[in-house]
């Protein structure tokens, strides 16, 4: 089992959605990074947490330190949404980065 | 720049050649990552060096990959006889600890290099 595991792997919406993209971990961190990634490959770093909640114009990241749980949700989607979503934490024990696997979303007008 | 930088943005290589790709991070950062990431794969670790050695401490070694660091916020990552499955977005991040091993804060991450072999 990952140590990281995000949820859905992919996910399709129509333009207007609110869209919800979860991360589970199963260890201890100090700091957890939601990442984009456009189909041309650059990443964007989108938030840092290591506590409670953040807002950036549409995008929404939470997380929830005793469940082991963070979501990033997308309101009112858009065409330009359409990207992998990556959930990556760094772990306090090791201070590595742990990936998860990645959401693809697309989304359609 | 406060961020970390990666060059060039794109690179085509011919299969079997070795690339050298190019990551800034930032003053003061001790430990740095290069990874890279596949539509089909995720995200796979390459390297991962902490700045008192210049040797790797990789998550996952290979011999084709290494990462060399002739100054502290300066790494290249050098992939030796690419081969199509090389092709993907390369990505570096650096972050900062503190002198006791306390960590202070996440990582910055760059946005990568995107490797085609043809």
């Amino acid at each position: 089992k990952n140590e990281v595991e995000q949820s859905p792997q992919n996910l399709t919406a129509q333009e207007g959605e609110f869209i919800t993209i979860n991360c589970s971990y199963s260890v201890g961190i100090s700091a957890l990074h939601w990442l984009q990634q456009h189909p041309g490959g650059g990443i964007v770093s989108l938030f840092m947490l290591s506590s409670g909640k953040k807002k950036h114009g549409r995008l929404i990241a939470t997380i929830n330190i005793q469940e082991k749980h963070s979501s990033l949700h997308i309101t009112a989607s858009h065409p330009r949404d359409s990207a992998v979503y990556i959930c990556a934490v760094r772990s306090r024990n090791t201070d590595k980065l742990i990936f998860g696997t990645g959401t693809r979303l697309q989304v359609f007008p | 720049g406060a961020g970390v930088s990666q060059s060039p943005r794109y690179k085509v290589a011919k299969r079997g050649r070795d690339v050298a790709l190019r990551c800034d991070s930032i003053s003061g950062h001790v430990t740095l990552y290069w990874y890279r990431q596949t539509l089909g794969q995720g995200s796979e670790v390459l390297t991962y060096s902490q700045s008192d050695a210049q040797r790797d401490k990789s998550g996952r070694p290979s011999g084709r990959f290494s990462a060399e660091r002739p100054e502290r916020s300066v790494s290249t990552l050098k992939i030796q006889r690419t081969e199509q499955g090389d092709s993907a977005v390369y990505l570096c991040a650096s972050s900062s600890r503190s002198g006791q091993g306390r960590v202070l804060w996440g990582y910055t991450f760059g946005s990568g290099t995107r490797l085609t072999v043809v």
